[in-house]
Order: C-alpha cells, then structure tokens, then sequence
C-alpha cells in the first residue's frame, strides 16, 4: 500500500521562508500525480491553497507557491505570517481513481 | 453563492448503518467529479470515495470498500455516501468537495460518532 508522507511538523520565524515536502513511500510525486496543498486550522473547514502542482486557488496570496523537488511535491511560504500556522496537507492522485493524503504537517510560526 | 452542505451524521452503533447527503447550490452539481473526505477527532485527513460526473464511474478507499457506497441524484442536486456495517474507528466528520480541474471545493463537514 502506497503512503504519502510529509513532515510531522516544522517551524518558521515570521518574515522567513519554508518548503514543505509531500513523497511517496514508493516512486516519485511527478505533475501526473496532481498534488494539491490544503490548509487547515484546527477547528476549521479545510481551505484548498494550490491545486495540480502549481496552481493557486482563488483568493490564494502569492506567498503560496508550489512545485515539484526532486522526487516529492513542494509547497513554499515566502514571508511567513502568523495567521500561516496551520496544518497542512498533500494530496495526491496514487493510481487511477485512487488518492491519497499525507499525515499533515503541522506549521508553527516563532 | 457557491455551497456544499452535508447532514446525515449523527451516533450510531457499531454494525449499524447511516447514509450522510450533500447538498449543493450554486452551481450544478452534474457537471463536476465529487468526493467524500473524513477527519477523525484531532487526526489528518483521509480520502474515502470519489464519483464521476454522471455516477457511472465509483472508486473508495480499501479501508471502507465493501461497507461505503458513494451515489448521487443530479436532479436534485445532491451527493450521497451510504455507510454499512459501521465501526468505531470510522468515527469522524465527513467532508463532501467538489472535484474540478484537481481543485477541491469543501463543504462545512458533518459529524458521525460510532460507538455504543
């Protein structure tokens, strides 16, 4: 069974910068993979941030951005803000009409 | 104004069934691929089932594939997740989204509570 994995956790200091990473326990994220980024903060409904690798939802700052790594999936925050402290998801399409989501990794802003 | 609103959810025994309904407004719900999404109490969250545009095409997770059954009714405009055999760890709220271009569009959730 495939897993999509993601950091428990990381930390940025407001004003910095942080990647994010989404893998697979076996084989590479590619773009036909369609990775999407979701944010949520506990409580909430989840919001989506970017969708098929790259694309930013609407409404979405472009302090978002996402991309492809090496062998994983990636999401940059560029000036961290506090509101930025989060858990964020990946999602990934795993085999046909299977997805996927990551365990999360969970933002703190210090 | 673009909404997805889930109901259904509730408690319910172990074995037991219940069939959670997403209503959408908005937009018409035949023209996009929906899925149901779970969270369970302070977990991440996990795909369950996604369905194509006219209901033809269906595919579920392993861990509910045989119990859940994913549906839906266009002319009413509504999305169905019928839940069977019921378990204590399927405990979560339950998310329907819409599916466009691998954009997901959330609704608010609705809370089932497996136990006895």
């Amino acid at each position: 069974q495939t897993v999509v994995t993601q950091e428990p956790s990381f930390s940025v200091s407001p004003g910095g910068t942080v990647t994010l990473t989404c893998g697979l326990s076996s084989g590479s994220v590619s773009t036909s993979s369609y990775p999407s980024w979701i944010q949520q903060t506990p409580g909430q409904t989840p919001r989506t941030l970017i969708y098929s690798t790259n694309i930013r939802s609407s409404g979405v700052p472009d302090r978002f951005s996402g991309s492809i790594l090496g062998n994983k999936a990636a999401l940059t925050i560029t000036g961290a803000q506090a509101d930025d402290e989060s858990d964020y998801y990946c999602v990934l399409s795993v085999r046909s009409g299977i997805w996927a989501f990551g365990g999360g990794t969970k933002l703190t802003v210090l | 104004e673009v909404q997805l609103v889930e109901s259904g959810g509730g408690l319910v025994q172990p074995g037991g069934s219940l069939r959670l309904s997403c209503s959408a407004s908005g937009f018409t719900l035949s023209s996009y691929w929906m899925h149901w999404v779970r969270q369970a109490p302070g977990k991440g969250l996990v795909w369950v089932s996604r369905i194509s545009k006219d209901g033809s095409d269906t595919s579920h997770a392993d861990s509910v594939k045989g119990r859940f059954t994913i549906s839906r009714d266009n002319a009413k405009n509504t999305l169905y997740l019928q839940m069977d055999s019921l378990r204590a760890e399927d405990t979560a709220v339950y998310y329907c989204a819409r599916f466009h271009n691998f954009e997901y569009f959330w609704g608010q959730g609705t809370l089932v509570t497996v136990s006895s």
